[in-house]
């Protein structure tokens, strides 16, 4: 059982590309969720989803896209890069209902020059 | 909107020894879920301990244990018997009863325990 899988687990680009961030899970969650981590600010969340077809923001969206087409598969994407995108992002999924913990990935260190 | 506060954002504690750490919150909801997570120099988030809020009693994981106080808004982490593997960041989250893994965290906290 792979868990969460993310691709790549690090990345540089230039300002200005576009990628995306591969994140998969094979556990059947509804739920999943993109964050990013920065020095001193914990993990903040960018975009969820709560199944297949619906995605919502979170605190940080903007610069990013998500879509979910699949229960397994959450892409994010980052349509033009900057410098202030350079950190540490986490794909997290679980079930929804009760005292179920967040299953995570294990990160993907982006930089931006 | 629901807060998360870690307000040490370093500690460090002896082998063997007790630490606690802290972590308050700000919300408006009677249920929910609290955690903190570890997260070694390796990335990885690593559950340590969960307590939900309607539950009274303090949840206990081995040498891990946490001092919830609901109406101070308070889950502090206790950590017996230190060893060097516990070494790392700390983080306090938050979760509404139907949030799966939408999370709020804290700024997390730098633990270093020395030999």
């Amino acid at each position: 059982n792979a868990g969460v899988t993310q691709t790549p687990k690090f990345q540089v680009l230039k300002t200005g590309q576009s990628m995306t961030l591969q994140c998969a899970q094979d556990m059947n969650h509804e739920y999943m969720s993109w964050y990013r981590q920065d020095p001193g600010m914990g993990l903040r969340l960018i975009h969820y989803s709560v199944g297949a077809g619906i995605t919502d923001q979170g605190e940080v969206p903007n610069g990013y896209n998500v879509s979910r087409s699949t229960t397994e598969d959450f892409p994010l994407r980052l349509l033009s890069a900057a410098p202030s995108q350079t950190s540490v992002y986490f794909c997290a999924s679980s079930y929804v209902p009760g005292n179920t913990e967040a299953f995570f990935g294990q990160g993907t260190r982006l930089t931006v020059v | 909107a629901q807060t998360v506060t870690q307000s040490q954002p370093e500690m460090s504690v002896q082998e063997a020894e007790t630490v606690t750490l802290s972590c308050t919150y700000d919300t408006s909801e009677n249920n929910y879920y609290l955690f903190w997570y570890k997260q070694p120099p390796s990335r990885q988030m690593i559950l340590v301990i969960r307590q939900e809020a309607y539950k009274q009693q303090n949840a206990t994981e081995n040498r891990f244990s946490v001092n919830f106080q609901k109406a101070a808004k308070s889950f502090s982490l206790k950590i017996s018997d230190s060893q060097l593997g516990d070494t790392a960041m700390y983080f306090c989250a938050y979760r509404q009863e139907t949030s799966g893994s939408r999370l709020t965290f804290g700024e997390g906290t730098q633990l270093t325990v020395n030999p």
